[in-house]
């Protein structure tokens, strides 16, 4: 079955940029999308197809993807993005989630 | 405005069977297919598949078929997750979702928190 890989944290000082991976096999044949979660409550989409925001989601939020890794970038970072981080692909008919990322805003 | 809300918390003994809905408004209910997704305490996220209102085909995840049975009643815009058999590791907090079309959650339920104890 498909995999997905993400660091399991990133740290960041505010106003600066954070990147979070994500890989898999040829990963840049599919569309991925990222979600983020904050404690208690339920995902939100920040990026679909690699690159789109939805609306309502800042633009300090980026989305890329190409050969085997995907990356968010969040730019200028904020205190209010310290959030688990999800990476997700569209594989075959099925999600396939990653771990996870949690980023922590010192 | 999409929304979708979700029944309220279960506690299940080991062996039974749970059953979450979801109902949809804001949207074509029929024209979006709607996943289901689920969140053991401070685990990652987990795909446990998708349901096509319109048609009511299902897609389950390998490790949920022969346990979990997806279905709709379009009538009030509503969807349905079962699983049965249930173990202390399905606790988690069950969430569905509306898939955008290109394969990605756009929009989620409040997700419902189903706890397996004896």
């Amino acid at each position: 079955s498909y995999e997905l890989t993400q660091p399991p944290s990133v740290s960041v000082s505010p106003g600066q940029t954070a990147s979070i991976t994500c890989s898999g096999d040829k990963l840049g044949d599919k569309y991925v999308c990222w979600y983020q979660q904050k404690p208690g409550q339920s995902p939100v989409l920040v990026i679909y197809e690699d690159t789109k925001r939805p609306s309502g989601i800042p633009e300090r939020f980026s989305g890329s993807n190409s050969g085997n890794t995907a990356t968010l970038t969040i730019s200028g970072t904020q205190a209010m993005d310290e959030a688990d981080y999800y990476c997700q692909a569209w594989d075959v008919s099925t999600y396939v989630f990653g771990p996870g990322t949690k980023v922590t805003v010192l | 405005q999409v929304q979708l809300v979700q029944s309220g918390a279960e506690v299940k003994k080991p062996g039974a069977s749970v059953k979450v809905s979801c109902k949809a408004s804001g949207y074509i209910f029929s024209d979006y297919y709607m996943h289901w997704v689920r969140q053991a305490p401070g685990q990652g996220l987990e795909w446990m598949g998708w349901i096509r209102p319109k048609s009511g085909a299902t897609n389950y995840a390998q490790k949920f078929q022969g346990r979990v049975t997806m279905t709709r009643d379009t009538s009030i815009r509503t969807a349905y997750m079962e699983l049965n058999r249930l173990r202390f590791d399905d606790t988690a907090v069950y969430y569905c979702t509306r898939d955008g079309g290109s394969g990605e959650s756009d929009y989620w339920g409040q997700g419902t928190l189903v706890t397996v104890s004896s």
